[in-house]
């Protein structure tokens, strides 16, 4: 089973917009990361927020964590053509002590289409 | 500078036969898993290691096999392969000192018939 749900499945967008991509997952974790991946090519990872943190930046993205609500987001301000590729969000589950094993949980993802 | 890397990129299995996707790491990560990904999901975890000779089961680890003798390498041999392994498979390597970003390696396109 996969633990991480991504919202939406397909998003088209112009170039310029913004893409805002929701993750949900359901049992504790130590950290939480974004990937992207295009077509028939290995992950990137984007990055990496941990639980005890709310929000962070990346140059054009932003993610925030609530740990509350067991969600996450993905915003990539002005998007660019180049943006196009499937999106994945993975979650790191705490272990014992609160050590973090490197065993992801990835949701199906997000396939983001910008348009030129 | 090389990171995590996958051979072979790409195979073609008939059923029943065996084979081993070989993967190796140059950054001292104690942490390895191996995923695969079907058309249109995310990744599974199939086997993971948290150091030299210590190996556990992910979510779908039937039909493969592990095993780490060293650091660096980390192989996954498919024991009699089956058209539902017919998947690409991705490598991974991560330290809690490096703040336990994942890497992934480029991926393995396999296809059995």
């Amino acid at each position: 089973s996969q633990q991480g749900e991504e919202d939406p499945q397909a998003l088209s967008i112009q170039e310029g917009e913004n893409a805002t991509m929701n993750c949900s997952y359901k049992t504790s974790i130590n950290n939480l990361q974004w990937y992207r991946q295009n077509s028939g090519r290995g992950l990137v990872h984007l990055i990496l927020i941990r639980s005890n943190e709310r929000e962070k930046h990346s140059g054009r993205l932003r993610v925030t964590l609530d740990t509350s609500k067991k969600s996450s987001s993905l915003l990539i301000t002005a998007s660019r053509a180049a943006d196009t590729a499937s999106y994945f969000c993975a979650t790191d589950p705490r272990g014992a002590g609160g050590t973090s094993y490197g065993k992801l949980t990835f949701g199906q993802g997000t396939i983001l289409t910008v348009h030129p | 500078n090389a990171g995590v890397t996958q051979t072979p990129k790409f195979q073609v299995l008939k059923t029943g036969q065996s084979m081993t996707l070989q993967c190796a790491q140059d950054m001292n990560h104690e942490y390895m898993s191996w995923y695969r990904q079907d058309p249109g999901m995310g990744l599974r975890l199939i086997h993971y290691s948290v150091g030299a000779g210590i190996t556990d089961q992910g979510e779908v680890p039937n039909g493969y096999n592990v095993s780490r003798s060293t650091t660096e390498d980390f192989p996954l041999r498919l024991l009699s392969a089956a058209p539902s392994q017919t998947s690409v498979y991705f490598c991974a390597s991560s330290s809690s000192s490096s703040g336990n970003t994942i890497y992934f390696g480029e991926g393995s396109w396999l296809t059995v018939v």
